[in-house]
């Protein structure tokens, strides 16, 4: 059974600060792996996507790697604002299950002025 | 274009009292999900529906949950009767169908208080 972990689960930092968001997957059985953005009362926004042959994706100050054989990825988040403050979420796309998407907890940013 | 809609964002109810949640998916989307968030937690896939079929429902408790999706559009999510642990965020979201990497996207969500 594939299990998604986030870690830190918090994480408070003042402003411009370089940030590393970390997941960790089970299976390496997987399509492809996401991190999603929730703020507060509102749903999930895709971030960035890696397909399962890349290493990374990059957009703006995010920048998003994939090490599919060791089960880990890392989110990267440079010259950090208080707008980056949200939830940041981890999922991968299992393998042999359509578009199912399997979740981690989450790290809860808080970034200060 | 009109993102994923849902109804109603807050709900309170008595435990053992029925709630129905509504949502309807981005225009053209064939593929509907519900997922169930508690606290401090990711979703969780509750359903999924090819266009009007449900096509995984494995994590769905069918003693109480219920859903359907009438000619493949807008869908609901009801729970007949309600308990203390349902409270929690119910996400609906939606994708296009084709290649493998289709993104779903996200509604803002119910929040379900149960009392």
């Amino acid at each position: 059974k594939q299990e998604v972990t986030q870690i830190p689960a918090a994480l408070s930092v003042p402003e411009g600060e370089n940030l590393v968001l970390n997941c960790s997957f089970t299976d390496s059985a997987i399509y492809n792996l996401q991190w999603f953005r929730q703020d507060p009362g509102k749903g999930l926004t895709s971030l960035l996507l890696i397909q399962s042959s890349q290493r990374e994706q990059t957009s703006g100050r995010l920048n998003a790697s994939l090490d599919k054989s060791s089960g880990r990825s890392t989110l990267y988040i440079a010259a950090s604002q208080p707008g980056d403050s949200a939830t940041y979420l981890c999922a991968v796309r299992v393998a042999g299950g359509y578009n199912k998407l399997i979740f981690g907890a989450g790290t809860r940013l808080a970034v200060h002025p | 274009e009109a993102g994923v809609v849902q109804s109603p964002r807050y709900k309170i109810i008595e435990k053992k009292q029925p709630v129905a949640f509504w949502c309807n998916p981005i225009s053209g989307h064939n593929t509907l999900y519900w997922y169930l968030q508690n606290l401090g937690q990711g979703p969780e896939l509750l359903i999924r529906y090819e266009n009007e079929e449900a096509v995984d429902d494995s994590q769905l408790p069918k003693d109480r949950f219920s859903a359907e999706r009438l000619k493949g559009v807008d869908s609901t999510l009801k729970i007949q009767p309600a308990e203390l642990g349902d409270s929690a965020v119910y996400l609906c979201a939606s994708s296009a169908a084709g290649t493998p990497s289709d993104t779903q996207y996200f509604g803002p969500g119910t929040r379900l208080t149960v009392l």
